[in-house]
């Protein structure tokens, strides 16, 4: 247990509904990171912020797709309209910027979507 | 752009030792690796922040050759334990993001 929480767990939704997870990072990590991973696949970079800053952004993040840091603490990722492409695990990560570079970056368990 | 690892997969002995390489076409800042087991969250193993350093834990070590833009897992005397994917992050810029390989697919056997 790394100290990064994610839920739900997993997820089975019906195409065209709205999902939402959340995460919890480790408590003094100003640091939060999504990445989305299929199977046999390495962990492909969604979106992270820095305390409540949405600092960068991937092309993957489509309009679909929404996170969400509002008070620099938990995170939420919102798909709207899912699509059977969106089935993947969604992975949290956080880090403590406390270097210009080289922070190590602790992942949650991640959230299975499948979508149906 | 994605850093490629190679190989893509290997089959090991216990006891038996192996390298799994990872190469990137842009500047490196530092290199982490993680190992991976199957549907768990990547787990960090170590990091590499300056050219030609070397970090071990255990019977795991690894380098980083930052002119080559390149940096090597080495596993020693494999245990069943080490079986899983491992993946490196590189980091590119001073961001912090990390973007990772295709990851190396490692089994170890009795």
């Amino acid at each position: 247990d790394t100290g990064v929480s994610q839920d739900p767990r997993h997820k089975i939704t019906k195409r065209g509904q709205n999902v939402t997870f959340r995460c919890d990072p480790i408590s003094e990590h100003n640091r939060l990171y999504w990445y989305r991973q299929t199977l046999g696949q390495g962990p492909e970079f969604l979106t992270y912020f820095q305390n409540e800053a949405q600092l960068e952004k991937s092309r993957l993040l489509s309009d679909r797709f929404s996170a969400e840091r509002p008070k620099g603490s938990f995170s939420t990722l919102e798909i709207q309209r899912t699509e059977q492409g969106d089935s993947a695990m969604y992975l949290c990560a956080s880090s403590l910027k406390g270097q210009t570079i080289g922070n190590t970056i602790y992942f949650g368990e991640g959230s299975w979507l499948t979508v149906v | 752009q994605q850093p490629v690892q190679s190989p893509q997969a290997v089959i090991l002995r216990e006891g038996e030792d192996a390298v799994i390489n990872c190469s990137s076409s842009k500047a490196l800042y530092s290199v982490h690796w993680y190992r991976q087991k199957h549907g768990e969250a990547p787990v960090f193993l170590m990091i590499l922040l300056k050219g030609g350093e070397q970090k071990g834990h255990d019977k795991i070590s690894a380098s980083f050759n930052e002119k080559k833009q390149q940096s090597s897992l080495y596993l020693t005397a494999s245990q069943l334990s080490y079986s899983g994917t491992y993946f490196c992050g590189t980091e590119n810029n001073a961001g912090n993001m990390l973007t990772f390989g295709g990851g190396t697919r490692l089994m170890v056997k009795p």
